[in-house]
């Protein structure tokens, strides 16, 4: 079992639709929580980061956290076709700890 | 945000060669650089971790003499793939983190790297 897993999509939106992605993991010690967006043939970009169960919001991108699931999620509000990316959620166990990426949802919004 | 630069972003070469690809932080220290392999469709994995004049930390299965890694400074690390062979083919990602820079230690990712092996 990946201690990882986020399902690769691809996931398909019209423009101005919430796009939703989520990822769970299996190591309860993973405290630190991040997502980012990779374009094709580039390197990934911080979307967010986040320590704590709970909600965080930045611009249209809101990050959530739920520890005693193990879930994490990310919603893009108003989607835009510049939003059509791989996204990637990842995480380590203390701030000095290696990432453990899940595999990448495709997202593709239709204009 | 901080940039992490990689050359070449696309190399060919013959089977049996040796690639260097280079990873350079341009605006700040990088007391730890990390090199990531990634398959087509499929997510990054950790190859190594290296730290400014130390022994990388290689992980499970990654071949240590075939995947030499250097950081010799605080704004450069290479990483050679000896003797090339075609499943050598990927993209390869570093990342480059300055210690106590941040709250997490956020690593900044490069551009990546285009192999393909002949």
């Amino acid at each position: 079992q990946k201690e990882v897993e986020q399902d690769p999509g691809p996931l398909s939106v019209p423009e101005g639709a919430i796009v939703s992605l989520n990822c769970t993991y299996s190591n309860s010690a993973f405290q630190y929580f991040m997502w980012y967006r990779q374009y094709s043939r580039k390197g990934p970009e911080l979307l967010m980061y986040t320590y704590s169960s709970g909600n965080k919001e930045d611009g249209r991108f809101t990050a959530q956290v739920d520890k005693s699931s193990k879930y994490i999620s990310l919603f893009i509000r108003d989607s835009q076709p510049s939003d059509s990316a791989t996204y990637l959620c990842a995480m380590k166990t203390d701030s000095w700890g290696k990432l453990q990426f899940g595999a990448g949802t495709q997202v593709v919004v239709t204009p | 945000g901080a940039v992490v630069s990689q050359h070449p972003s696309r190399v060919i070469c013959k089977s049996g060669t040796s690639v260097k690809i280079e990873c350079r932080s341009l605006d700040f220290q990088a007391t730890t650089m990390f090199w990531y392999r990634q398959f087509p469709k499929q997510s990054l994995m950790l190859m190594a971790t290296s730290n400014e004049g130390s022994k990388a930390t290689y992980e499970q299965g990654v071949e240590k003499d075939k995947f030499l890694i250097n950081h010799a400074s605080l704004t450069l690390s290479t990483l050679t793939v000896t003797s090339a062979h075609p499943e050598d083919s990927s993209f390869y990602i570093c990342s480059a983190s300055a210690n106590g820079g941040s709250s997490y230690n956020e690593q900044f990712f490069g551009p990546g790297t285009r192999l393909t092996v002949l």
